[in-house]
């Protein structure tokens, strides 16, 4: 079955302080993966992708993954109380064929505490 | 932004009825997806688009149908809605070729009493 596992949280930080956020993901050969920011009552919005083992840093944020480990994490340096939502991990279905289809954790709540 | 609207933005409506959402794009994306968002369960795929009248189904599509006519809209049909489809609704577009990156619209909360 496929799965992509997050902590549910709330995970809470001081203003200033590192985020870590933390998905797995169940399918071995999973190539694509997607990190999503929901406010609440809004939608989804994508914070960046990462293809390849190792870090991608884009500003203030960046994703991690480890495929032998089949673990993808996002930081968020320097943490603003506007960074409080919901983070989404987002993985590209394996069996999707070319159809492009997302499997979503069911996210993880950030509160970054003035 | 894939320029991407959703009607309506909250319905309510009684079990038994019909409801029908629409997706409206703007990007000239060929995939387009509907999503249902629920407490605890996440973003769960409900059908999708691969084209202008290829459509398939996605993980929760029991009670639900889709069309796509045009390429710029995507409509959601629950044919006899019940109170288990109760949820926010999204939908969202990608371009063919691309990252596999999803855009997503506002969203359609509905309640169905």
């Amino acid at each position: 079955q496929k799965e992509v596992e997050q902590n549910s949280g709330p995970l809470s930080v001081p203003e200033g302080a590192i985020a870590s956020l933390n998905c797995t993901y169940s399918d071995q050969g999973s190539q694509s993966f997607f990190w999503y920011r929901q406010y609440s009552g809004k939608s989804p919005e994508l914070i960046m992708f990462i293809y390849s083992n190792g870090d991608k840093e884009d500003g203030r944020f960046t994703a991690q993954l480890n495929k032998a480990s089949q673990y993808v994490s996002l930081l968020i340096r320097d943490s603003q109380p506007s960074d409080s939502a919901t983070y989404l991990c987002a993985v590209k279905d394996l069996y999707g064929g070319s159809q492009g289809n997302l499997i979503f954790g069911k996210g993880t709540k950030l509160s970054v505490k003035p | 932004d894939a320029g991407i609207t959703q009607s309506p933005r909250h319905k309510v409506t009684e079990t038994g009825t019909p409801v029908t959402l629409r997706c409206h794009q703007t990007e000239n994306h060929r995939y387009m997806y509907w999503y249902r968002q629920d407490p605890g369960h996440g973003l769960r795929l409900i059908h999708y688009s691969y084209g202008v009248k290829d459509t398939d189904k996605g993980e929760v599509s029991d009670g639900y149908s889709v069309s796509r006519s045009k390429t710029e809209d995507f409509l959601l049909t629950l044919e006899s809605a019940t109170s288990s489809q109760t949820s926010v609704y999204f939908c969202a577009t990608r371009l063919a070729g691309s990252t596999d990156t999803q855009y997503f619209g506002p969203g359609t909360r509905l309640t169905v009493l």
